[in-house]
């Protein structure tokens, strides 16, 4: 268990609504990482962060924003909510150098 | 970027036989690791390769690093129908996944 919390665990919203989607990990770990993970495609890299408000782009990262104020803490955040967001979303840590990664236990969001 | 090419998509077995996947990669990559994901929740790593030509085992999985560094391949002997579920190449650097093989096993 490397401690990762995702909320919310589900969420349905309206296209063009704010999304802000929280990681919230205990083990002060340097790297986060968001990904999402959609039929066919596998997980995507969206954005990811070497520590505090030391982030970067991912595979995917339009329309996405994010935020790490805090070493435990990465949010994700969709400003404007559009269908093909609808995904499940997963945060992710490393632990050391060897790059692997532990997972948290996803984020389903619905964009109507 | 880099891109990763897992194949096959899915598989359909039966309880009890042999099950290989694999993993090509466009780039030379230096660690390959193999996760697999229960329906519902997140993927968890089942082995990490760091050598070319690394063979390494779990239980009934082996997985093998190729010796070109752009390929591994994993290999999951006398299934069980818990083997269900979605499994994934990935390697370090840009984190880059591969698409997933879905694994049915029918009792």
């Amino acid at each position: 268990d490397a401690g990762i919390t995702q909320s919310p665990r589900h969420k349905v919203t309206e296209t063009g609504t704010p999304v802000t989607l929280r990681c919230h990990q205990t083990e002060n770990h340097r790297y986060m990482y968001w990904y999402r993970q959609d039929p066919g495609h596998g997980l995507r890299l969206i954005h990811y962060s070497y520590g505090v408000k030391d982030t970067d782009k991912g595979e995917v990262s339009d329309g996405y924003s994010v935020s790490r104020s805090k070493t435990e803490d990465f949010l994700l955040t969709l400003e404007s909510a559009t269908s093909s967001q609808t995904s499940v979303y997963f945060c992710a840590i490393t632990t050391g150098t060897t790059g692997e990664l532990f997972f948290g236990e996803g984020s389903r969001l619905t964009v109507l | 970027g880099q891109q990763l090419n897992q194949s096959p998509q899915s598989m359909f077995i039966q309880e009890g036989e042999d099950v290989s996947m694999n993993c090509t990669s466009s780039s030379i990559f230096n660690t390959w690791l193999w996760y697999k994901q229960d329906p519902g929740e997140g993927p968890v790593l089942l082995i990490a390769l760091y050598k070319a030509g690394e063979l390494t085992s779990n239980g009934r999985l082996t997985a093998q690093f190729g010796i070109t560094r752009k390929d591994s391949f994993l290999n999951i002997s006398a299934s069980i129908p818990s083997d269900v579920g979605i499994y994934f190449c990935g390697s370090y650097g840009k984190l880059t996944f591969g698409q997933g093989t879905i694994l049915t096993v029918h009792p």
